[in-house]
């Protein structure tokens, strides 16, 4: 079966400060894998999505970056936080192809002080 | 442009009773449509989905949710609220055409359902 990983849980980081949070996934490959931050409040806002090792489409401009350097690992950094940047990160993926749902990991809780 | 919209901020049932939360659509061509449960500070469940075949579809939980093509809607429904299924749910379509290979989702804005004991 496949299983989704996220870390940290929780990060507390000063502005200013960089940025990397890392997620895998087990169990599958060349899975199209996705970045969303969900603050206060529910909406979530797709930030990143890859659909192959280095392919990184941006959906929303910002300080934020997404890398792929292996195939089930997805990276989102930041050289530089924002006060902004506070919110629920979520990593999900799916398998490739036309009518498949998203499988989200657990998150990551990013304040930024 | 797909949307996707949840009219309801909030839902509030008492345990045992049925209950729906609802979802509306806008789509060119067929819609591929997803409801997820979020509980706090966890990530998203996926539930259920229509693709194709049946306009009632079921899922995990005790969930399921109908198809109304006519309305464009795709409504989640139990028959029996269970306290334990306090909760954000979320309604979602599938952005763009089936060649999309990004398999991006568009997501409603969630509805807390909160069933009292």
């Amino acid at each position: 079966s496949q299983t989704i990983h996220q870390w940290p849980a929780t990060l507390v980081q000063p502005v200013g400060s960089p940025l990397s949070l890392e997620c895998t996934v087990e169990g599958t490959s060349n899975p199209n894998l996705y970045w969303y931050r969900q603050a206060a409040g529910r909406g979530l806002q797709l930030l990143f999505y890859s659909v192959g090792i280095g392919q990184i489409s941006s959906e929303v401009p910002q300080n934020l970056s997404a890398s792929r350097p292996q195939d089930r690992q997805f990276i989102l950094s930041s050289k530089k936080l924002l006060l902004s940047d506070s919110g629920f990160y979520l990593c999900a993926w799916r398998k490739a192809g036309g009518r498949y749902e998203q499988y989200f990991g657990p998150g990551t809780r990013l304040t930024v002080t | 442009a797909q949307s996707v919209a949840q009219p309801e901020d909030q839902v509030k049932v008492a345990e045992g009773n049925p209950l729906t939360v609802k979802c509306t659509y806008s789509v060119s061509g067929n819609p591929y449509l997803f409801w997820y449960v979020q509980y706090p500070n966890r990530g998203l469940q996926f539930l259920l989905k229509y693709i194709t075949g049946d306009n009632l579809v079921k899922g995990s939980y005790g969930f399921e949710a109908e198809f109304n093509k006519s309305q464009t809607s795709f409504h989640l429904k139990k028959p029996s609220a269970l306290v334990s299924d306090s909760a954000l749910y979320f309604c979602a379509v599938r952005d763009g055409p089936i060649y999309n290979q990004g398999g991006k989702l568009i997501f409603g804005q969630g509805t807390e359902l909160s069933v009292k004991p």
